[in-house]
């Protein structure tokens, strides 16, 4: 199936460094999903992509969906301690039927 | 963004009971939920995917006998494990989709079954 690699699989950081992720596959993507999962809650939703080359910001964060469509980053600015958590990418390709192929996740710690 | 709650959101049960949890799309109408199992510290695993008024489609690997999936309306489905053991404890979250050209994908806050 498809498979999608997510780095860094962990990050310590002090408050107020800025922090970057990003997911990779090995096929073609339409829609790429940025997820913040807190301990013992679902993902929610942070950031959607649906077009290559897209850049959306949401507040201190930023995700691009990469040109060649098998890539996506996000970006936090000025890390803060309540940005803890699990970040997962996730991504859907045409043929999908809506599902989402998720990634294995960064845990992000951040030391005030 | 959108709000799907999912009830209960812990549960503890004894081994050979049913287990029924509901995923509810509360400002939207979602043809399509999907289901999903997670193991601390891991990705979510899809296990199956619920379409309005039709039988789920069950991801490979995953009991359609042991895991009910029933999604009788545009806003509810339910997710039941039945005959549960020890090893189905696990974190269960439930998603619903908003369908359109820009898909967005919403979640429960998820359900931790702990099977004694």
């Amino acid at each position: 199936g498809q498979q999608l690699n997510q780095s860094p699989q962990s990050m310590f950081i002090q408050e107020g460094e800025d922090v970057s992720m990003n997911c990779t596959s090995s096929s073609i993507f339409n829609t790429w999903l940025w997820y913040k999962q807190d301990p013992g809650e679902g993902p929610v939703l942070l950031i959607a992509l649906y077009k290559a080359g897209e850049l959306t910001s949401n507040g201190r964060l930023t995700a691009q969906f990469g040109i060649t469509r098998k890539d996506s980053f996000l970006n936090i600015s000025a890390s803060i301690p309540s940005d803890v958590g699990i970040y997962f990418c996730a991504g859907r390709y045409l043929t999908s039927y809506g599902k989402l192929t998720f990634g294995q996740g960064t845990i992000l710690t951040v030391h005030p | 963004g959108a709000v799907v709650s999912q009830h209960p959101s812990r549960v503890i049960c004894k081994s050979g009971t049913s287990v029924k949890i509901e995923c509810r799309s509360l400002d939207f109408q979602a043809t399509t939920m999907f289901w999903y199992r997670q193991f601390p510290k891991q990705s979510l695993m899809l296990m199956a995917t619920s379409n309005e008024g039709s039988k789920a489609t069950y991801e490979q690997g995953v009991e359609k006998d042991k895991f009910l999936i029933n999604h009788a309306s545009l806003t509810l489905s339910t997710l039941t494990v039945t005959s549960a053991h020890p090893e189905d404890s696990s974190f269960y979250i439930c998603s619903a989709s908003s369908g359109g050209e820009n898909e967005k994908l919403f979640f429960g806050s998820g359900t931790q079954l702990s099977v004694l």
